[in-house]
């Protein structure tokens, strides 16, 4: 079993759509929870970063941690065609600085 | 101005071949890394350097060898290249020290071995 376990997609969804995409994990210790957005033949870019549980919003993009879970959510607003890309959950805990990714979901928005 | 660049973008050679991947950053961070990220979009950390010191050294073959002359720059120089090196190969930095710091990642080095 994966450390970290995110659901490949492809998930296809309207534009304007609220798009939810999930990561869930077995290390206790991860206190750290960021999401990169990667679009196609470029470098993960960093979209949300958080501490321990809690949600956090910027602007379109709400990030929700449920450490009793082990479950992080990425939520997306108002869906456009240029959120098209893939979304990389990664996380780590607070004795180094080593990230563990998910395994990426592909999201297209078509208009 | 790219804040983590990486040459070359592609990078296709022969099996056995001996090959050097580059990487600069210009974010004044103390900690580099390189990843590899095979065609499922995987994406693992191989090594990180903080101020030119090894911290990381993942299960990775002996082939690959990392050098940071500088902390501004992180190499990885691969010998006896094999089928299954070919992957892309990310770049990234951070402020280093402990607890998750975020990353800045390049655009990629995409490696085809023929």
């Amino acid at each position: 079993q994966k450390e970290v376990e995110q659901d490949p997609g492809p998930l296809s969804v309207p534009e304007g759509a609220i798009v939810s995409l999930n990561c869930t994990y077995s290390n206790s210790a991860f206190q750290y929870f960021m999401w990169y957005r990667q679009y196609s033949r470029k470098g993960p870019e960093l979209l949300m970063y958080t501490y321990s549980s809690g949600n956090k919003e910027d602007g379109r993009f709400t990030a929700q941690v449920d450490k009793s879970s082990k479950y992080i959510s990425l939520f997306i607003r108002d869906s456009q065609p240029s959120d098209s890309a893939t979304y990389l959950c990664a996380m780590s805990d607070s004795d180094t600085d080593k990230l563990i990714f998910g395994t990426g979901t592909r999201l297209q928005v078509f208009p | 101005d790219t804040a983590v660049s990486q040459t070359p973008k592609y990078l296709v050679t022969q099996m056995g071949n001996d090959k050097s991947i580059k990487c600069e950053q210009n974010l004044g961070h103390d900690t580099m890394y390189w990843y590899k990220q095979d065609s499922k979009k995987f994406l693992k950390i191989m090594f990180s350097y903080n101020n030119k010191e090894l911290i990381i050294n993942e299960t990775v073959p002996n082939r690959f060898s990392p050098k940071s002359p500088d902390k501004a720059h992180l190499n990885l120089h691969i010998n006896s290249l094999e089928l299954g090196d070919s992957a892309v190969y990310f770049c990234a930095s951070s402020q280093g020290g402990r607890g998750g710091q975020p990353q800045h990642f390049g655009d990629g080095t995409r490696l085809s071995i023929l």
